[in-house]
């Protein structure tokens, strides 16, 4: 089974300050990672996402994150937010050949004026 | 090239009442999934399908039926609303690609059982 872990509910940030939003999973196999993005009352939109290679994946608008196998993280960063980046966001973890993605329970992002 | 859409955007419920709610994409994806959104619980797989005639329970199957005779079309039928079951709901769909892709979301269902 895998699990995904969103430690943080809600994260505060003022702007053009950076950010760093945590997700840790556990699987057994080697896993796929996905960060969502839900911006109000809209459905959720890729952020970016990992399958293999690099361990560094940039996404869109500005976020990157990084795989770390050995802490079973994949934290997701940006180096300064604006007010535009106020979103929940989603970590997520599926394995190959597995329908069943499994997403964390979110972080709510508030950027501070 | 409309996405994934769901009907409709919100809808209340009596308890006992039975709906369904509608998906369907023009992308011709193969995997079609539904989901449930609770606060503080993230999303979490209600069915999903691989194919036309094809369907399989999520993690959280019960009180919910799901068809697919269609590669487009993709509903959830709620057979005898409960209160539990408000919500709102994510229609997904991505192509069976040989490695996990990007999977596409509808804009969602606000369901209210009283």
């Amino acid at each position: 089974a895998q699990s995904v872990t969103q430690l943080d509910s809600q994260v505060p940030v003022f702007e053009e300050a950076p950010v760093e939003l945590r997700c840790n999973y556990s699987s057994s196999v080697s896993v796929y990672l996905f960060w969502y993005v839900q911006y109000p009352n809209q459905g959720l939109q890729l952020l970016l996402k990992y399958l293999s290679g690099s361990t560094l994946v940039k996404g869109i608008n500005g976020f990157e994150a990084e795989f770390n196998k050995s802490q079973t993280s994949f934290h997701l960063r940006k180096p300064s937010v604006h007010i535009s980046d106020t979103a929940e966001y989603f970590c997520a973890v599926t394995r190959f050949g597995n329908e069943k993605l499994t997403f964390g329970t979110g972080t709510r992002l508030t950027i501070i004026p | 090239n409309a996405g994934v859409t769901q009907t409709p955007k919100f809808q209340v419920l009596k308890t006992g009442q039975s709906m369904t709610l509608q998906c369907a994409q023009d992308m011709n994806h193969e995997y079609m999934s539904w989901y449930r959104q609770d606060p503080g619980m993230g999303l979490r797989l209600i069915h999903y399908s691989v194919g036309a005639g094809i369907t399989d329970q999520g993690e959280v199957p019960n009180g919910y039926n799901v068809s697919r005779s269609t590669t487009e079309d993709f509903p959830l039928r709620l057979l005898s609303a409960a209160p539990s079951q408000t919500s709102v709901y994510f229609c997904a769909s991505r192509p069976a690609s040989g490695s996990p892709s990007t999977q596409y979301f509808g804009p969602g269902t606000r369901l209210t059982v009283l």
